[in-house]
């Protein structure tokens, strides 16, 4: 069975400007969780998809969004840049999304912002 | 609020030698405890999880952890390093609720002498 694709691996981009970051799940998997990984805050929780409804939110600002399609795929979008969002983002598929569940992790997206 | 600490930033052992990497954890109820691994430039790999029963759970690449709840504990052991297992770990909590949400630990690094 396949498991988590992310792309693109790696993306440049410039302060201002927006991103769109894809996550394809493990097939059966529908929920979709996101994640920022930088050296000074570690791994965060951005959000939770199931079922294309977001159930779950972290503590990030209004510029991090994200959603899900009908075949559990998941897209995350960050508009206006800053140079602290250079990070890993990691995305995260597990059946059902609930307490417990075992979540299988991605390659990440390696986001550089200048 | 759940918390993750794991009190070791670094650590470095020799090949051969046994390995205990520590995680103190803070959670209101009955936690699902996992432990990841992270090599360089890759996602996370989950390594093993407790949800409840026994207490000394076993994953993978001959890993296991022990959860202590009068400590709140889940130190994750190998009796015998090997070289590849240098990489980065991280012990997150998961809520058993809906949504998903892991809060990690800020990780150790492991180093392996040869």
């Amino acid at each position: 069975k396949a498991g988590v694709t992310q792309t693109p691996r790696y993306l440049i981009k410039t302060r201002g400007q927006q991103v769109t970051l894809s996550c394809s799940p493990i097939s059966g998997h529908r929920s979709v969780s996101w994640y920022q990984q930088t050296p000074g805050q570690g791994l965060q929780f951005l959000f939770e998809y199931f079922s294309e409804t977001q159930r779950n939110k972290g503590n990030f600002p209004g510029r991090f969004s994200g959603r899900q399609f009908s075949n559990s795929r998941s897209e995350m979008n960050v508009s206006t840049l800053e140079l602290g969002d250079s990070a890993l983002y990691l995305c995260a598929s597990s059946l059902w999304g609930i307490g417990g569940d075992e979540q299988y992790f991605g390659p990440g997206t390696r986001l550089t912002v200048t | 609020a759940q918390s993750v600490t794991q009190p070791d930033i670094h650590i470095t052992v020799s090949e051969g030698a046994s390995l205990e990497l520590r995680c103190n954890y803070s959670y209101g109820a009955t936690p699902y405890l996992f432990w990841y691994v992270q090599s360089p430039g890759q996602g996370l790999q989950l390594l093993l999880k407790y949800f409840s029963g026994d207490t000394l759970v076993q994953g993978i690449k001959g890993f296991e952890a022990e959860f202590k709840r009068s400590q709140s504990s889940f130190n994750l052991r190998k009796p015998s390093v090997h070289w590849s297992d240098a990489a980065e770990y991280f012990c997150a909590v998961g809520a058993n609720n809906a949504g998903n949400m892991l809060t990690f630990g800020g990780g150790t690094r492991l180093m392996v002498k040869p």
